[in-house]
């Protein structure tokens, strides 16, 4: 089975500056998808960014960008320029690539605390 | 907003009651999935439906049950109800072969 794992319950980080979070998987899939979700405390699960296993590169969107370790089975994500609005919980997410679909795999989330 | 429609949005209800939580997909999309956010299990996979049918089981309880019906909105019905039943449930749709799942803002269940 697929596990995900996030080593930091909590992180914090000061406004402007850089923060990374951290997330290992397992699988024994060559080829799936890889997530960050934010959940704000309005608790609505807004997806951050995706990466696909298959593609070297890495994903960025805007100030988010990640570090895909495939070997390594690491997915990192780093948030540029922190803001106040970026304070929130962060699951990291594993999902198998089917035709038909497949359930997300979370990590047990890294609560961000940004500091004005 | 994602276009994923969940109600109600919070409900309050008594142990060994029974409740049915419905989803309606973004439209076009054949798969749903429900999923548990309690504070003791983090986000927990119940149930997948696509166009109708069962296709995967997570960690769902006997005392729960799903449905996806011909309009393929569903329906996530819990019975006998616990105060650790208590949980914010969420339900995600996509299209199958989509990299994303979309999620509704999911239903606060509190069990008293």
């Amino acid at each position: 089975a697929q596990t995900v794992t996030q080593s930091q319950p909590e992180m914090s980080v000061q406004e402007a500056e850089t923060v990374t979070l951290s997330c290992t998987y397992d699988t024994s899939e060559s080829d799936y998808y890889l997530f960050w979700y934010k959940q704000p405390p309005s608790r609505q699960m807004i997806l951050v960014i995706r990466q696909e296993a298959y593609k070297q590169q890495n994903a960025t969107e805007n100030r988010f960008s990640v570090n895909f370790q495939k070997a390594a089975k690491s997915f990192s994500l780093k948030i540029s320029d922190s803001q106040l609005g970026d304070a929130a919980m962060y699951f990291c997410a594993y999902r198998r690539k089917e035709t038909s679909g497949s359930r997300l795999t979370f990590g047990e989330g890294t609560q961000l605390t940004v500091n004005p | 907003d994602s276009g994923v429609t969940q109600t109600p949005k919070h409900l309050i209800t008594a142990t060994g009651q029974r409740v049915t939580l419905r989803c309606s997909p973004r439209s076009g999309d054949l798969s749903v999935y429900w999923y548990q956010q309690s504070l003791d299990q983090g986000l927990q996979f119940l149930i997948q439906y696509y166009n109708g049918e069962e296709r995967a089981k997570g960690n769902i309880l006997e005392r729960f049950s799903a449905q996806q019906f011909p309009d393929l909105h569903s329906e996530l019905n819990l019975s006998s109800l616990e105060l650790g039943d208590s949980a914010l449930y969420f339900c995600a749709s996509g299209k199958g072969g989509d990299v994303e799942a979309f999620f509704g803002q999911g239903t606060r269940l509190t069990v008293v």
